[in-house]
């Protein structure tokens, strides 16, 4: 039971360039989220799922793409990387209750 | 605004001591799950403990304890015999619907040997 694996753990973008931050869980949980962490800041919530083919934004969805084909993955796509898109991105998913967090993925865009 | 406001962002406190971590947070639900979480330097987000609304005990999980007050909307953390390990960033949240998390800013706890 490996939990919420994100991938990559860092990356460094241009401004302009693409990427996909990849997230899968085993527990079979039907929430699954993205939030975002600046600096010396709380987490912020970028899109959420509640189960197979359905999303929603949240606070900060600007900039972000979502898509849940599978209970099991919730890739998270950023499109034209723009510096205020420098942060650290959490990966989170439950049942009920506390959300189990993956390790979370540290992106620069420069 | 479902907002969650710590308002110490930084304490310290001697190694074996006691120290307390304050959190407020607004709602207009009347049953709903609020929480702590940990964050050491590692930035993995590890649950310290939880507490349901509608229960008026406050929860305890070995040196962690919450001061639940659901009238003022408080929800401060309590952390006894405090040890090096728990150097870290606490983090208090609470649930909206479709199980979100809502977080405040945090607090940075640093633990002097």
């Amino acid at each position: 039971n490996a939990g919420v694996t994100q991938t990559p753990k860092f990356r460094i973008l241009k401004i302009g360039q693409s990427m996909t931050l990849q997230c899968t869980q085993d527990m079979n949980h039907n929430y699954m989220y993205w939030y975002r962490q600046d600096p010396g800041m709380g987490l912020k919530l970028i899109y959420y799922s509640v189960g197979a083919g359905i999303t929603d934004k949240g606070e900060v969805p600007n900039g972000y793409n979502v898509s849940r084909s599978t209970t099991e993955d919730f890739p998270l796509r950023l499109e034209l990387a723009a510096p205020s898109q420098t942060s650290v991105y959490f990966c989170a998913s439950t049942n009920e209750g506390p959300s189990q967090f993956g390790s979370g993925t540290r992106l620069t865009v420069v | 605004a479902q907002t969650v406001t710590q308002s110490q962002p930084e304490m310290s406190v001697q190694e074996a001591e006691t120290v307390t971590l304050s959190c407020t947070y607004d709602t207009s639900e009347s049953d709903y799950y609020l929480f702590w979480y940990k964050q050491p330097p590692s930035r993995q987000m590890i649950l310290v403990i939880r507490q349901e609304a509608y229960k008026q005990q406050n929860a305890t999980e070995n040196r962690f304890s919450v001061n639940f007050q659901k009238a003022a909307k408080s929800f401060s953390l309590k952390i006894s015999d405090s040890q090096l390990g728990d150097a870290a960033m606490y983090f208090c949240a609470r649930i909206r619907g479709a199980q979100k998390l809502v977080f405040g800013q945090g607090t940075r706890l640093t633990i002097n040997p």
